[in-house]
């Protein structure tokens, strides 16, 4: 079946440092891949998204390309600030459905907390 | 504002009892789901719905049900089959079921049985 693979964390670094996020994915056919985010004792909201190879989502400084070539779809950022500490999720569906493949395939999600 | 409301925000059951969890969008989405996550873990899916008065099983449906009587709701019952129920649950909506959509999730309801 389908799976996401993320990096472990917790992942420190300090304000204004540069941020990657490694997300692999497997899957069958092309998915749709998202990037989630979860604050504390919340829902998750989505970050960014891209639906087919070579797209690159963005959003508040964020971005992640579509790599069908390596399967992954990192998260960078060029300068977090402490308010980008949080949960992070990479997540992929794929275009077949049936089987109860029609949810989400998360990641274990990667904890980022940024020091002033 | 639009949104989907989870209620209530924390609940405390007793080992043996069933218990729902409520789900409201006002997205006017076709689609609903039902995730679980447990510390340390990405979420894992239960139940999904695209339509009303249809729903299919996700990938750990054992121990739960669901009905979807309205296109708007989309209650989770957490029966006492359920062996390990103490968990986050997640109810998510998209405008339809297909893979491009974006899913939006509600606050969550923290399931603790005692």
């Amino acid at each position: 079946g389908d799976s996401v693979t993320q990096m472990e964390g917790p992942v420190t670094l300090s304000e204004e440092a540069f941020l990657t996020i490694n997300c692999t994915y497997t899957a069958t056919g092309y998915p749709s891949l998202f990037w989630y985010v979860q604050y504390p004792g919340e829902g998750l909201q989505l970050l960014l998204k891209a639906t087919k190879a070579d797209d690159k989502g963005s959003n508040k400084g964020f971005e992640a390309t579509y790599r069908k070539e390596t399967t992954s779809f990192h998260l960078e950022k060029g300068s977090v600030q402490v308010s980008d500490s949080a949960v992070y999720f990479c997540a992929s569906r794929s275009p077949y459905s049936g089987g109860g493949a029609d949810g989400l395939t998360f990641g274990k999600g990667t904890h980022l907390i940024i020091q002033p | 504002d639009g949104g989907i409301t989870q209620s209530p925000k924390y609940l405390f059951r007793k080992e043996g009892q069933n218990v729902t969890l409520s789900c409201e969008q006002n997205l006017n989405h076709d689609a609903m789901y039902w995730y679980r996550q447990d510390p340390g873990q990405g979420l894992r899916l239960i139940y999904y719905s695209q339509i009303v008065n249809d729903f299919q099983k996700g990938d750990i449906a054992e121990g739960y049900s669901v009905s979807r009587e309205k296109k708007e709701s989309f209650p989770l019952t957490v029966t006492s089959a359920q062996k390990n129920p103490t968990a986050f649950y997640l109810c998510a909506s998209s405008v339809q079921g297909i893979a491009t959509d974006e899913q939006f999730f509600g606050p969550g309801t923290r399931l603790t049985v005692l």
